[in-house]
């Protein structure tokens, strides 16, 4: 089993709804939760982070994380074409400084 | 800020030759993380440093694969002799302080032939 599970897509919403990726990991030791959006050809950018259990709201994206259920979402309100991108979850682990990513779910924002 | 620098942006060589990837960190950032992405495996960590020095390098697939960092603003990963199956793009990130996330360069593309 992988350690941290995307469904790679692609995920496709019309513009305006709600986009809603999901991820999933292996190891109840983790600290840390990190969603990067990376556009073709380009590298990964963070644009969330949580590490509680619970909601964080960040303008039009929300994380959701539920550590018992080992699993972390990313919400995105209004999607607008420009969220077109592939998606990468991210997991950090307690006492390791390395970062594990899933293999990204893309998403496609139909005008 | 100039952000995570790399070089070259793009690569193509020869299978047997040695390849060699650069980077230099944001400045002040004392984690240093290189990363090979491709559509099969997605983005997987190769080694990281920290304070210059070598502390995962788990993920480095063979000995064919070697990463340096002499000082703290610069780092090389080398691959000789290269494949054709080591055909991917090559990230390095930085950080500051144990945790947290880091930024990313934008890449090497390296096509090995």
């Amino acid at each position: 089993q992988k350690e941290v599970e995307q469904n790679s897509g692609p995920l496709s919403v019309p513009e305006g709804a709600i986009a809603s990726l999901n991820c999933t990991y292996s190891d109840r030791v983790s600290q840390s939760f990190f969603w990067y959006r990376q556009y073709s050809g380009k590298s990964p950018e963070l644009i969330m982070s949580i590490y509680s259990n619970g909601d964080k709201e960040d303008g039009r994206f929300t994380a959701q994380l539920n550590k018992a259920s080992q699993y972390v979402s990313l919400l995105i309100r209004d999607s607008q074409p420009s969220d077109s991108a592939t998606y990468l979850c991210a997991v950090n682990y307690r006492g390791y400084q390395k970062v594990t990513f899933g293999t990204g779910t893309k998403l496609q924002v139909i005008p | 800020d100039a952000g995570v620098i790399q070089s070259p942006r793009h690569e193509v060589t020869e299978m047997g030759q040695e390849v060699t990837l650069r980077c230099k960190p944001i400045s002040g950032h004392n984690s240093l993380f290189w990363y090979r992405q491709t559509m099969m495996r997605g983005l997987e960590l190769l080694i990281y440093f920290n304070n210059n020095v070598p502390i995962d390098d788990s993920g480095m697939p063979e000995d064919r694969f070697s990463a340096k960092m002499p000082n703290a603003s610069f780092s090389t990963l080398k691959i000789q002799p290269s494949e054709p199956r080591d055909s991917a793009v090559y990230f390095c990130a930085s950080r500051a302080g144990r945790a947290g996330q880091g930024a990313f360069g934008p890449g090497t593309r390296l096509t090995v032939t």
